[in-house]
C-alpha cells in the first residue's frame, strides 16, 4: 500500500533553516510528483510548491519563492523540502502529498502524516 | 491569482441530515482541477472529490461534488458521525494551487 512517511518534529531558532523529508513506498516513486502543504496552528491549508519525482522539475508558491528548495532522491524514494530564513510565521505542520508527475495537478491522493516545525527563540 | 471562498464558515447539523457546502472562485476555473478534502483534528487531509465531481478511491457515495465556472458544491447526502470535520476546496490554475479557507461541519 502507498505510504508517505515524514521526518520528525523540528524546533528551530529564527533565521535558521529546516529540511523535512518524506519517504514514499508502495508504488513506483518516479511515476508521481509531490506537493508540500503547510498548516499553521488553527489555520487552513497553504500550498508551498511541487516537485516531479521523475525529472526534479519544481514549481514554488510565490509567497515562499527564494526560501524553499525541494529535491527528490529516487535512490531512496525520498523527497525533501528545505526552508531557509525561518520566522515565527513558518511555525506549522508541513505535509507532503502525492501529486502529478508532469506538473502540479492538485489531486493529492496520498498524504504524509505531517511534520511539526516550531520556530522559536 | 484566484481566490476561493467557502460558505458557510460553520455548518451545524445532526447525523442523518444533508450537508451542502459551497466553494466560490473569484474567476472562472476549470472543473477538471477542482477538488475537495476532508480533515479531522490531528490528521492529514483526505481527498474526497477531484475533477469537481469524481469520487476518490474508497469514498462513500453519500459524498458528491458538482458545479462549474465559479460555483462548486460538495454535498453529503446523509451525515454519518465520522463526517463531522473540516472541508476544504482546492483549485489548480496557472501553475498555482489554492485552497479555500474551509467549512467546519459540526454536530448540532
Amino acid at each position: 500500500q502507498v505510504q508517505l512517511v515524514q521526518s520528525g518534529t523540528e524546533v528551530k531558532k529564527p533565521g535558521a533553516s529546516v529540511k523535512v523529508s518524506c519517504k514514499a513506498s508502495g508504488y513506483t516513486f518516479t511515476s508521481h510528483g509531490f506537493s508540500w502543504v503547510r498548516q499553521a496552528p488553527g489555520q487552513g491549508l497553504e500550498w508551498m510548491g511541487w516537485i516531479s519525482a521523475y525529472n526534479g522539475n519544481t514549481n514554488y508558491a510565490q509567497k515562499v519563492q527564494g526560501r524553499v528548495t525541494m529535491t527528490a532522491d529516487s535512490s531512496t524514494s525520498t523527497v525533501y523540502m528545505e526552508v531557509t530564513s525561518l520566522t515565527s510565521d513558518d511555525t506549522a505542520i508541513y505535509f507532503c502529498a502525492r501529486d502529478g508527475v508532469i506538473a502540479a495537478a492538485g489531486r493529492f491522493d496520498y498524504w504524509g502524516h505531517g511534520t511539526l516545525v516550531i520556530v522559536s527563540s | 491569482e484566484i481566490v476561493l471562498t467557502q460558505s458557510p464558515g460553520t455548518l451545524s447539523l445532526s447525523p442523518g441530515e444533508r450537508a451542502t457546502l459551497s466553494c466560490r472562485a473569484s474567476q472562472s476555473v476549470s472543473s477538471s482541477y477542482l477538488a475537495w478534502y476532508q480533515q479531522k483534528p490531528g490528521l492529514a487531509p483526505r481527498l474526497l472529490i477531484y475533477g469537481s465531481s469524481k469520487r476518490a478511491t474508497g469514498i462513500p457515495d453519500r459524498f458528491s461534488g458538482s458545479g462549474s465556472g465559479t460555483d462548486f458544491t460538495l454535498t453529503i447526502s446523509r451525515l454519518e458521525p465520522e463526517d463531522f470535520a473540516v472541508y476544504y476546496c482546492q483549485q489548480y490554475d496557472n501553475s498555482r494551487i489554492v485552497f479555500g479557507p474551509g467549512t467546519k461541519v459540526d454536530i448540532k
